[in-house]
């Protein structure tokens, strides 16, 4: 059974901190990983996919890594900013159902 | 491109009624998939629907139960409300096994 963990559960940085957020899973047979970024109250918006072919992808100041070997996925946020205070959530998808298995989430706080 | 919709935003409810939420995906995605969300156990995947069919379920009772239409909009119903159904449901869509797009949830509370 797929166990996604992100530790630690909350993090809370000083405005322009460049931040790695860490995901692991203990399956690596995926098919492709997903991070989002949740605001109080709302839904999921997603930042970035990462299908298990690639090593990463880039959207502006975030970067994602996958290692499907060691079942790790790292988040890195350049220059954080108050805006990006969120909980964060990274999910993977395995192959033959859009089934997503998602970790418990990141609060983030940046503080300006 | 409009995104997910998903209508109620928020309900009511008593133990022992029974609800339907609606979620519409983007225009292209046959894809739709439905999670339950409490503080407790997180993000819990509830079922997948493609082209009207049932492709997968979570471990959920048979009291939650959906549909998919042949215009990919779904539906969730959930029979006989329990205390503990109170939760944010979230839909996603998708163009199948690919990038998923959330909706923006229903809150749903059970007195």
């Amino acid at each position: 059974k797929q166990e996604v963990t992100q530790i630690p559960a909350a993090l809370s940085v000083p405005e322009g901190e460049n931040l790695v957020l860490n995901c692991s899973f203990t399956d690596s047979a995926i098919y492709n990983l997903q991070w989002f970024r949740q605001d109080p109250g709302k839904g999921l918006t997603s930042l970035l996919l990462i299908q298990s072919s690639q090593r990463e992808q880039t959207s502006g100041r975030l970067n994602a890594s996958l290692d499907k070997s060691s079942g790790r996925s790292t988040l890195y946020i350049a220059a954080s900013q108050p805006g990006d205070s969120a909980t964060y959530l990274c999910a993977v998808m395995q192959g033959g159902s859009e089934k997503l298995v998602f970790g418990k989430g990141m609060k983030l706080t940046v503080n300006p | 491109k409009a995104g997910v919709t998903q209508t109620p935003r928020y309900l009511i409810k008593t133990r022992g009624q029974q609800v339907t939420l609606s979620c519409s995906p983007i225009s292209g995605h046959r894809s739709v998939s439905w999670y339950q969300q409490t503080p407790g156990q997180g993000l819990q995947f509830l079922f997948e629907y493609f082209s009207e069919t049932q492709r997968n379920k979570g471990n959920f009772p048979g009291r939650f139960s959906g549909r998919q239409f042949s215009n990919s909009r779904s539906e969730m119903n959930v029979s006989t409300l329990e205390l503990g159904d109170s939760a944010l449901y979230l839909c996603a869509s998708s163009l199948n096994y690919y990038e998923q797009y959330f909706g923006p949830g229903t809150r749903l509370l059970v007195l």
